[in-house]
C-alpha cells in the first residue's frame, strides 16, 4: 500500500524560481528519502532525513521533516531546466528492509 | 557507489509471450530488488531477491507470473510471463546504497510495452 502522498501531483514554474513539494505519510518512520526520476528512467537518490532531524540541506535542496504532522517538504531553490523530473518521497515505515514510495510530483521548469 | 545495468532497455512484446529482464551490478550485493512502475504511477515493489534463496514476493505478485533468478551476487533476472497489456510498465532493479537506511541505487529501467 502507498505510504507517502506527494502534493502537488504536478508543478510548473519558471526557471530561477523555487519549487516546493510536499510528502505526507501514515505510519511512524525511521527516515524519509527523496528521489528524482528523469523521463521514466532509473531513480537517483537525492537526500535522506532521519526521524530525529528537522531540516537538512544539500546544495540547492532543502528538506524538512515534521514527524508530528507526518509530513516532509522538498525545496529546490533557483530551479534549472535540468530539474525537470518526477520527485518521489520514500519511507521505511518500520518495515523490514524495504521502503515504500509515494505517488510523486512531476516538476516542469519553464524556460 | 554501485553501477547497475539492465537489459533490454525497452521492448515491445505480444500478449501471451514472456520476457526476461536482466540486471547486472558492478559489485557483490546480498539483496536485489525488483520494482514495477506503471505509466504515470509510482514504484511498486515486486520482490526481493537474495542470492541462494527463493525470492520474497510482495502481496499481489506471484512467482508463476514473475519468476526471479539470482544465480550469484552480481546478477538477477526477472521474467514477466504470459504477458497482457496490463503488464506494460517500467521494470527497475535496485540494490542498497546503505543497508541501514535502505537508500537504494537503481538501474536505468526496462520499458515494456505489451500489444
Amino acid at each position: 500500500s502507498q505510504q507517502g502522498e506527494e502534493d502537488p501531483q504536478a508543478l510548473s514554474i519558471q526557471e530561477g524560481e523555487n519549487a516546493t513539494m510536499n510528502c505526507s505519510y501514515k505510519t511512524s518512520i525511521n527516515n524519509l528519502q527523496w528521489y528524482r526520476q528523469n523521463s521514466g528512467r532509473g531513480l537517483v537518490h537525492l537526500i535522506l532525513i532521519r526521524s530525529n532531524e528537522r531540516e537538512k540541506h544539500s546544495g540547492r535542496l532543502r528538506v524538512t521533516l515534521d514527524t508530528s504532522k507526518k509530513s516532509s517538504s522538498l525545496l529546490i531553490t533557483a530551479s534549472r531546466a535540468a530539474d525537470t523530473a518526477s520527485y518521489f518521497c520514500a519511507t521505511d515505515a518500520d518495515r523490514d528492509d524495504k521502503i515504500i514510495f509515494g505517488k510523486g510530483t512531476r516538476l516542469h521548469i519553464l524556460p | 557507489s554501485a553501477v547497475i545495468s539492465q537489459k533490454p532497455s525497452r521492448d515491445i512484446c505480444q500478449r501471451g509471450t514472456s520476457l526476461t529482464i536482466q540486471c547486472q551490478v558492478d559489485s557483490q550485493v546480498t539483496m536485489m530488488f525488483w520494482y514495477r512502475q506503471q505509466p504515470g504511477q509510482s514504484l511498486t515493489l515486486i520482490a526481493t531477491a537474495n542470492q541462494g534463496s527463493e525470492a520474497t514476493y510482495e502481496s499481489g505478485f506471484v512467482i508463476d507470473k514473475f519468476p526471479i533468478s539470482r544465480p550469484n551476487l552480481t546478477f538477477s533476472t526477472l521474467t514477466v510471463s504470459n504477458m497482457s497489456p496490463e503488464d506494460s510498465s517500467i521494470y527497475l532493479c535496485s540494490v542498497y546504497r546503505d543497508s541501514f537506511t535502505y537508500e537504494q541505487y537503481f538501474g536505468p529501467g526496462t520499458r515494456l510495452t505489451v500489444t
